[in-house]
């Protein structure tokens, strides 16, 4: 089965400096790779994916790169923000496992003021 | 768009009782629906997939017997655990898949979870 590896597992930057995580995958087979942000104590939000068809795709100040043939993808966030500390999960899916959402790890961010 | 709810939010219950947890699509019909489980400071642990009108499917690991998954309509899954002991105390989310054919069917859309605590 798929398995995705996340890193680094915590990370702490100025505020105003960029973040970047980065995941790996398993199975060639996956095709849709979601980010989501989850807060304390409350359920995972999705704040960008991107698909197998697609190389780079960018959301304001967030941005999530794809390496098929590596395997491999990032997620940059710019000019972070206080608010933008929490942990962040990389996720890998694919058609031939019903969709199945198989998460990484997960990384803690945060932003020191 | 795209909101999915759990109910309760949290709930407290005695060793050997069954609990009941809801996940609703609130705007749009899920055909799909995944339960996970997340314990503290760890990631989320695919536990199974539930398909509207059909049985779930349960991931490697996970007693079908004691996480009953029912998802008897487009909006709405219910997982009971059954006979609940104390290290079934976890965080319990769901996720909710738009119908094909309605635009990215691949997006999960996740609930806020329900922390159940088992004494």
């Amino acid at each position: 089965g798929e398995n995705v590896e996340q890193h680094p597992s915590t990370l702490s930057v100025q505020e105003g400096d960029s973040a970047v995580i980065k995941c790996t995958y398993s199975d060639s087979a996956s095709n849709y790779f979601p980010w989501y942000k989850q807060e304390l104590g409350k359920g995972p939000q999705l704040i960008i994916d991107i698909r197998s068809n697609v190389g780079e795709k960018k959301d304001q100040r967030i941005a999530v790169t794809l390496n098929k043939t590596a395997k491999h993808f990032s997620l940059h966030i710019t000019e972070t923000q206080p608010e933008d500390s929490a942990v962040y999960f990389c996720a890998a899916s694919a058609k031939a496992s019903y969709d199945k959402v198989i998460f990484g790890p997960g990384t803690s961010l945060s932003v020191i003021p | 768009g795209a909101v999915v709810s759990q109910h309760p939010s949290w709930v407290i219950c005695k060793s050997g009782t069954s609990v009941k947890i809801e996940c609703r699509s609130l705007d749009f019909q899920a055909t799909t629906m995944f339960w996970y489980r997340q314990f503290p400071k760890q990631s989320l642990m695919l536990m199974a997939t539930s398909n509207e009108g059909s049985k779930a499917t349960y991931e490697q690991g996970v007693e079908k017997d004691k996480f009953l998954i029912n998802h008897a309509s487009l909006t709405l899954s219910t997982l009971t655990v059954t006979s609940a002991h104390p290290e079934d105390s976890s965080f319990y989310i769901c996720s909710a898949r738009n119908r094909p054919g309605t635009g990215f069917s691949d997006t999960q859309y996740f609930g806020p979870g329900t922390r159940l605590t088992v004494l």
